[in-house]
């Protein structure tokens, strides 16, 4: 089966840790993402890669940091610079047609900071 | 201005109801736009596509009104299994991080109602 996997589901973190969310996809698309949700709040971008070896800051950045050595693989480390980094945090990918940017979500890890 | 912005509700329906969501946008430039549901602690999931001529799926019709900058979501004989989150989603093309990045509302919340 094809998509976009995250692990764990459910993450716990002592305050003053470094955790790392894991985000693989077997769809071959070049694109992906990394957003938090809040309760009651809209999705935000925290970094985005849209192709191997190349990443940007999206506009919550601080206190994240990823990486891209891979096409299928776009790990996101959450570290205690985040000042408030319990939160919902979603992985997704887009393929790479023209003009369509839609974007396919895993299931998400559930962060809480203890 | 928000760049998305959604009537939080809840709208809270009978089943076999007729309901519809508005969303507004900011950027006139924008290409892109879609709708997602997103179920209570769950990933979001694509529901459809926005197109300028109108789209039709099954019970669910989506209008864009470019002038306007304003999209709708119609959802005709409500089940219950429709019951979740809608989120309205626009590419942001003059955006900071280029033309890939998605804006999301904060989404409309659907109770349908035995």
């Amino acid at each position: 089966d094809g998509g976009i996997t995250q692990s764990p589901k459910y993450l716990f973190r002592k305050e003053g840790q470094n955790v790392t969310l894991s985000c693989e996809q077997n769809l071959n698309h070049d694109a992906m993402y990394w957003y938090r949700q809040d309760p009651g709040q809209g999705l935000r971008l925290i970094y985005y890669s849209q192709i191997v070896n190349d990443f940007q800051k999206g506009d919550i950045a601080e206190g994240y940091s990823v990486s891209r050595e891979k096409k299928e693989s776009f790990p996101l480390t959450v570290t205690s610079a985040q000042k408030n980094p319990t939160a919902f945090y979603l992985c997704a990918s887009s393929p790479p047609r023209q003009g369509i940017y839609e974007q396919f979500f895993g299931p998400g890890t559930r962060l809480t900071v203890l | 201005r928000k760049e998305v912005e959604q009537d939080p509700g809840p709208f809270n329906v009978p089943e076999g109801a007729t309901v519809a969501f508005n969303c507004t946008y900011s950027n006139s430039a924008s290409q892109s736009f879609f709708w997602y549901r997103q179920d209570c602690r769950k990933e979001p999931k694509l529901l459809m596509s926005v197109y300028s001529s109108g789209n039709e799926d099954g019970r669910f019709t989506a209008q864009l009104n470019r002038a306007s900058q304003y999209i709708s979501l119609l959802i005709r004989d409500s089940k219950l299994s429709d019951s979740a989150t809608y989120l309205c989603v626009v590419n942001m093309v003059n955006s900071g991080a280029g033309s890939y990045q998605l804006t999301f509302g904060k989404g409309t919340k659907l109770s349908v109602i035995p």
